[in-house]
C-alpha cells in the first residue's frame, strides 16, 4: 500500500481538462510545499512534471499545473492530448525517515 | 546535459546480494545540495523510493529496506553503487537512479532519471 492515495484512473476526451488528486498526511502533503508529479507512458522512465506543488520544469507545457489544499495535492491537466495518456505519479517530501514518499499511481486514458 | 545511467546484472538468485551501479554525467555528486536516488518498480506497479545519496554524504533510506540496502558513491568516476541483500523474488522490478536537489521546494523530487535496469530474481 502506498503512502500517498491516488485514484487508479481517469479519463477525459481531447481538449478537455481532467484533475488527478494525491492525499497524504500531515507529515508530508499537508505540511511540505514539496510535492512532485511524474508522467510515466508505458515503457518508459518517469518525467518530472510538477515540483515544489506548482513549479513546472523547463519544457513542460503550461497545460499541467499543480495545486494544494490541506493535505491533497493535485494536477490538473486542460486541452488534453493524445500523448497525454500515461500513468501518473505523485509524490512528496515526508519529515518521517521515510522522506520520499510515492502515491499508488493514475492511469490516464484519453478517450 | 545530465545523464543518469544504470548497469548491473538482469538476473540474481534468492539470497543473493544485488549489486548495481549508476554512472551519470553532467553534474558533481560533491556540488552543494547535489543528491542521487534509486526508486524502483515491480512490473505493473507504482514506484518505490528506495535510498538517497547527497552531497555531503547523508544518506537516506526507506525505513522497509533499511536492513538490506547500503548506498555509497564514487566522485572521481561519477558513480554511485546500491547494494540490496538477500534479494527475494518479490524484488523484482526495473531500479531506477535519479538526479535529486536538496535545497528549496525540490527537496524529494527527482528531476532527471535513468533508462532504468530490470533485475529479475530467480533460482
Amino acid at each position: 500500500q502506498s503512502a500517498l492515495t491516488q485514484p487508479p484512473s481517469v479519463s477525459g476526451s481531447p481538449g478537455q481538462s481532467v484533475t488527478i488528486s494525491c492525499t497524504g498526511t500531515s507529515s508530508d502533503v499537508g505540511v511540505y510545499n514539496r510535492v512532485s508529479w511524474y508522467q510515466q507512458p508505458p515503457g518508459t522512465a518517469p518525467k518530472l512534471m510538477i515540483y515544489g506543488v506548482n513549479n513546472r520544469p523547463s519544457g513542460v507545457p503550461d497545460r499541467f499545473s499543480g495545486s494544494k489544499s490541506g493535505n491533497t495535492a493535485s494536477l490538473t491537466i486542460s486541452g488534453l492530448q493524445a500523448d497525454d495518456e500515461a500513468n501518473y505519479y505523485c509524490s512528496s517530501y515526508t519529515s518521517t525517515s521515510t522522506h520520499v514518499v510515492f502515491g499508488g499511481g493514475t492511469k490516464l486514458t484519453v478517450l | 546535459q545530465i545523464t543518469l545511467k544504470e548497469s548491473g546484472p538482469t538476473l540474481v538468485k534468492p539470497t543473493q546480494t544485488l549489486t548495481l551501479t549508476c554512472t551519470f554525467s553532467g553534474f558533481s555528486l560533491s556540488t552543494n545540495g547535489v543528491g542521487v536516488g534509486w526508486i524502483r518498480q515491480p512490473p505493473g506497479k507504482a514506484l518505490e523510493w528506495l535510498a538517497l545519496l547527497y552531497w555531503d554524504d547523508d544518506k537516506r533510506y526507506s525505513p522497509s529496506l533499511k536492513n538490506r540496502l547500503t548506498i555509497t558513491k564514487d566522485t572521481s568516476k561519477k558513480q554511485m553503487v546500491l547494494t540490496m541483500t538477500n534479494m527475494d523474488p518479490v524484488d523484482t522490478a526495473t531500479y531506477y537512479c535519479a538526479y535529486s536537489y536538496y535545497f528549496d521546494n525540490k527537496r524529494g523530487s527527482f528531476d532527471y532519471w535513468g533508462q532504468g535496469a530490470l533485475v529479475t530474481v530467480s533460482s
